[in-house]
């Protein structure tokens, strides 16, 4: 089962910011935060990972709480092609175990 | 570079046939991970092999599915006496190296099965 809860759906509007929210506050020391998005009917996508401190790609941010418990996703100027589930995931050594994910809605 | 190439990318069978799915890491990966996507819900690990050596099959049904990853060519996934339920998208995932903590794994496009 999924270590991390995420809220269902979530709307934004277009060339706002996108903040995608994750719990994951049983992860432990080894585990690393992961972000993947799945376009409908395409592959799952990376889109960024970090341990503990903030991480920036030309995708996205991603905000790690001090105490590691929770996570936000930050897509920065978010576009019609953002539309998809988004998955956090936690995951030290072991293969990732995907949930249920947020499916984001960008709305012009 | 060439991401993780999947094929076919459709899949018809019938009952009681066999398909078999194939999955190209990317250039300088040799890690391989499969994962099943039934229709309306998530990705659900199925097994995660080397070359020549699976490391992790505690996802795989235990008949009628098998994997490999010889030491030449791609990995295959095999179903064999397909039945309506395993309709699903198959995706394939792969690494340079042994799943450990702050590696990244990176998906192709999927096959998607579809049984008649």
């Amino acid at each position: 089962d999924a270590k991390t809860t995420q809220p269902p759906s979530m709307d934004c509007a277009e060339g706002r910011a996108a903040n995608l929210p994750c719990n994951h506050s049983t992860i432990s020391g080894n585990e690393y935060v992961y972000w993947y998005r799945q376009i409908h009917s395409q592959g799952p996508q990376y889109i960024i990972h970090g341990l503990k401190n903030n991480e920036t790609n030309e995708m996205a941010s991603l905000i790690i709480t001090e105490d590691r418990k929770s996570s936000t996703l930050i897509l920065p100027h978010a576009t019609l092609r953002d539309t998809a589930v988004y998955y956090c995931i936690s995951s030290g050594n072991t293969p990732l175990v995907f949930g249920k994910g947020t499916r984001l809605s960008v709305i012009a | 570079n060439a991401g993780v190439m999947q094929n076919p990318r459709h899949l018809v069978r019938r009952r009681g046939q066999e398909a078999r799915l194939r999955c190209s890491p990317m250039k300088g990966h040799s890690h391989v991970y499969w994962y099943r996507q039934l229709p309306e819900e998530g990705l659900k690990f199925m097994v995660y092999l080397q070359k020549e050596n699976i490391i992790d099959e505690s996802g795989m049904p235990k008949e009628r599915f098998s994997a490999e990853f010889p030491k030449e060519g791609p990995s295959i996934l095999r179903i064999q006496q397909v039945v309506r339920g395993d309709s699903a998208a198959y995706f394939c995932a792969s690494s340079p190296n042994r799943q450990t903590a702050g590696n990244t794994i990176y998906f192709g496009e999927g096959s998607w099965l579809t049984v008649v």
